[in-house]
């Protein structure tokens, strides 16, 4: 079993639709949760960073941690076509970093 | 101010032979990390690089190598090439150890 799990999509919703991209995790020693994105043939770029459990929010992008379920989430709304990226959810903690495997995501005109 | 810069971003190679990837961190970070990227398996992480010292090292078997030089610049080897081998490899640095990550556009290595 991985420690991150990422359902990996592909992913497709009409422009301005609410998107949900979630992560479930194993490793209690995680303590921060990151969101990259990364934009086809290109590093992926931090998105969010979020240490407590609870909602973080940065103009349409907000991030959810919930430690007693081991899930974490990010919402984007009113969603455009620049969206169209692949996300990647971290966790530090332990002295190492893990990643989820991403989640491919189209936001169709 | 640049990014972190890789090269060379496209590669073709052969089983059996060796490759080294470079990589150029932001002015000023001192730590360089690298991860192999496939469709299968997401990001991995390789090893992390802080003022010339492996400080952290991934499930990666011998084949694959790193070293950092006193300018923080990083290289990567992979010696004997296996097909399983292609993949993107990306670098990314850090002011810090664990510290917040910019990566590179990555090398892209194609093993035939």
């Amino acid at each position: 079993q991985k420690e991150v799990e990422q359902d990996p999509g592909p992913l497709s919703v009409p422009e301005g639709a609410i998107v949900s991209l979630n992560c479930t995790y194993s490793n209690s020693a995680f303590q921060y949760f990151m969101w990259y994105r990364q934009y086809s043939r290109k590093g992926p770029e931090l998105l969010m960073y979020t240490y407590s459990s609870g909602n973080k929010e940065d103009g349409r992008f907000t991030a959810q941690v919930d430690k007693s379920s081991k899930y974490i989430s990010l919402f984007i709304r009113d969603s455009q076509p620049s969206d169209s990226a692949t996300y990647l959810c971290a966790m530090h903690g332990a002295q190492k970093l893990v990643f989820g495997q991403g989640t491919r995501l189209t936001i169709n005109p | 101010k640049a990014g972190v810069t890789q090269t060379p971003r496209y590669l073709i190679k052969t089983r059996g032979q060796q490759v080294t990837l470079s990589c150029s961190p932001i002015s000023g970070h001192r730590s360089v990390s690298w991860y192999q990227q496939t469709p299968g398996q997401g990001l991995q992480f390789l090893f992390e690089y802080f003022s010339e010292t492996q400080r952290n090292k991934g499930n990666f078997p011998g084949r694959f190598s790193g070293r950092q030089f006193s300018n923080s610049r990083s290289e990567m080897n992979v010696s004997t090439l296996e097909l399983g081998d292609s993949a993107l490899y990306l670098c990314a640095s850090s002011q810090t150890v664990s510290g917040e990550l910019f990566f590179g556009e990555g090398s892209r290595l194609t093993v035939l």
